[in-house]
């Protein structure tokens, strides 16, 4: 069974400020999914990645399959990121179940 | 619009009783799930079902039940047989379909928060 860690557990920057989620893994997957948890419980699809790169406004994911690392980064950010950020990964197979990170809960001061 | 809804939001219940939480999708989607998030762990899968008539256990299906008799609708009984159940219950979909490297995109419900008192 894959282990997903991710770091840091908490973090709080100030408005602005360049933010870096990490997350790795212990076995070989096939995808990395980012997913963004609001206050009341709802979560979000940010990004679905398998190898290099992908950008979605101030959000950049990355992936090293060697490593077995992931990072979401957060440029400029703003309160209104504030959220948990949550890593799961997919195996090899059919059924497509994720394995889930305890996520990192981000705090945006302004 | 289409998308996930779950019902209640909010679901108090007396020890040794069952519940029913509702998912309901339009997305068109084949494959539903339900996990469950307790506080400072991540989500965990309880049961899946890749198609209409067939779910499977997760990781954490003791005490649960499901059934899958329409595309749409995914209903997770909470049984008093779950030691357990006070938590964070969210239903999720996905196309199924296609890609079959990395699984596909689920889309989450807003979830349903239980309590058992």
């Amino acid at each position: 069974k894959n282990e997903v860690e991710q770091s840091p557990q908490n973090l709080t920057a100030q408005e602005g400020e360049f933010i870096t989620i990490n997350c790795s893994y212990s076995v070989g997957i096939s995808a990395l999914h980012w997913l963004q948890q609001h206050p009341g419980g709802g979560i979000v699809s940010l990004f679905m990645l398998s190898s290099g790169k992908k950008k979605h406004g101030r959000l950049i994911a990355t992936i090293n399959i060697q490593e077995k690392h992931s990072s979401l980064h957060i440029t400029a950010s703003h309160p209104r990121d504030s959220a948990v950020y949550i890593c799961a990964v997919a195996g090899w197979g059919s059924a497509r179940q994720l394995t889930f990170g305890s996520g990192t809960q981000l705090t945006v001061l302004p | 619009d289409g998308g996930i809804t779950q019902s209640p939001k909010y679901l108090f219940r007396k020890e040794g009783q069952n519940v029913t939480l509702s998912c309901e999708q339009n997305l068109n989607h084949d494959a539903m799930y339900w996990y469950r998030q307790d506080p400072g762990q991540g989500l965990r899968l309880i049961y899946y079902s890749q198609i209409v008539n067939d779910f499977q256990k997760g990781d954490i299906a003791e005490g649960y039940s499901v059934s899958r008799e329409k595309k749409e609708s995914f209903p997770l009984t909470v049984t008093s047989a779950q030691k357990n159940p006070t938590a964070f219950y969210l239903c999720a979909s996905s196309s199924g379909q296609g890609v079959y490297r990395g699984g596909n995109e689920q889309f989450f419900g807003p979830g349903t928060r239980l309590t058992v008192l």
